[in-house]
Parts: C-alpha cells; structure tokens; sequence
C-alpha cells in the first residue's frame, strides 16, 4: 500500500514569514495529492490539492508543488499569519493515504 | 447540507462494553470512510463504502471491530467489546465524484474514551 512521509512534525515561523511542508509518497500510481488543515479539536478540512497532470498550483497565499519523478510535493504557506497556526496534513494515494501531520505555530 | 453528521461526540465507556458509532452522510455523496485519529499513529483509514458496498476493510484493527452501511444515510462503527488502547477520534467522511479521490467531508468526529 501506499506511504506518505511528512516533514517537519513541528514547525515555527514568525508572522509574515514563510512556511513550507515536505511530503514524500511511494505508490507511482498516485495521482491525487490533497492537504488539509486541522484546527485544534477540529475536523480536517481541505486547503488545496493537486493532480498528477499539474506541476504547481497556488490559491491566494498557499501554493502546491508536486515532482511525480522524485514523489515528492510540497505546501508552500507565503505571509503567514496567526490564524495559519494549525496541524497540516499531507495525502496521497486512492483512498487518501495521510502523512503524519506538521504542526505549523505562527508566533505574532 | 448539514454536512455529514457522527454521534456521539463525546462517549466514555469502560473496558469489555460495546461501543456504536454512527454517521450520516452528505445526501448524493457515494463514498463513505472511517478514520482513526491518535497522537501516536495519526489517521488511518479504517474501513471504506462505495454506494453502501465495503470496499476495503485491510485498516480494521481486529475483529472486535466491525462497520454497516445499511443505506445510503446512514453507517455505523462497532467496536465489541472495547478496550483502552481504542481510545481515538473516529472520524466518518464521504465523497463524490464516482471515485474515491475527490475532496473528503470529514464529520466533526466521535472522541472516545474506554477506562
């Protein structure tokens, strides 16, 4: 079965500083590539995702680059803010395989 | 839509009892997952449906564990009898998109505890 490795676990930035958050992935038949944010005692909810046809994609301050020859992508957070202060989650495969998720701490 | 719905929120329970989980969920989706979420494995997909059919049950731990999907409303998670180490968010989610890689609901999840 597939294998998503996230890294960092942990990750701290200064406010409008930029974040970014590395994914590697086994399975080459995957082809869908989500992220999700989870608030604290919250559900995951979707960000952005990408397909295996695309090589980047950006939506406002967040941005999705994949590297289907290497398996790897990554989520690239520009500005952050406090409100970014989260636990990340990468995913691959069908059904979602899930990384082990990045806490993303946005200190003012 | 309401999204999709999972009771409870909260259960406490002790070792040996038996626990039901349950989740409605968004009308027209036709995939639906369980997940589990602890600190020390993160989510693991458990079980899947696809238009009310089990899919894959390879993530079910054991087989105290067990998952129905009588209709397409409505699913529940059994776990019988519990134990402490099946402390975990559960969390149920559905999808559309004829495929199971479209953009996952989640429910807000049931946190259980067994004592």
């Amino acid at each position: 079965g597939e294998n998503v490795e996230q890294h960092p676990s942990t990750l701290s930035v200064q406010e409008g500083d930029s974040a970014v958050i590395k994914c590697t992935y086994s399975d080459s038949a995957s082809n869908y590539f989500p992220w999700y944010k989870q608030e604290l005692g919250k559900r995951p909810q979707l960000i952005i995702d990408i397909r295996s046809n695309v090589g980047e994609k950006k939506d406002q301050r967040i941005a999705v680059t994949l590297n289907k020859t290497a398996k790897h992508f990554s989520l690239h957070i520009t500005e952050t803010q406090p409100e970014d202060s989260a636990v990340y989650f990468c995913a691959a495969s069908s059904p979602l395989t899930f990384g082990s998720g990045t806490q993303l701490t946005v200190l003012p | 839509d309401a999204g999709v719905i999972q009771s409870p929120r909260h259960e406490v329970t002790e070792m040996g009892q038996e626990v039901t989980l349950r989740c409605k969920p968004i009308s027209g989706h036709d995939y639906l997952f369980w997940y589990r979420q602890t600190m020390m494995r993160g989510l693991e997909l458990l079980i899947y449906f696809n238009n009310n059919v089990p899919i894959d049950d390879s993530g079910m731990p054991e087989d105290r564990f067990s998952a129905k999907m009588p209709n397409a409303s409505f699913s529940t998670l059994k776990i019988q009898p519990s134990e402490p180490r099946d402390s975990a968010v559960y969390f149920c989610a559905s999808s559309l998109m004829g495929q199971p890689t479209g953009e996952l609901f989640f429910g807000e999840g049931s946190r259980l505890t067994v004592l």
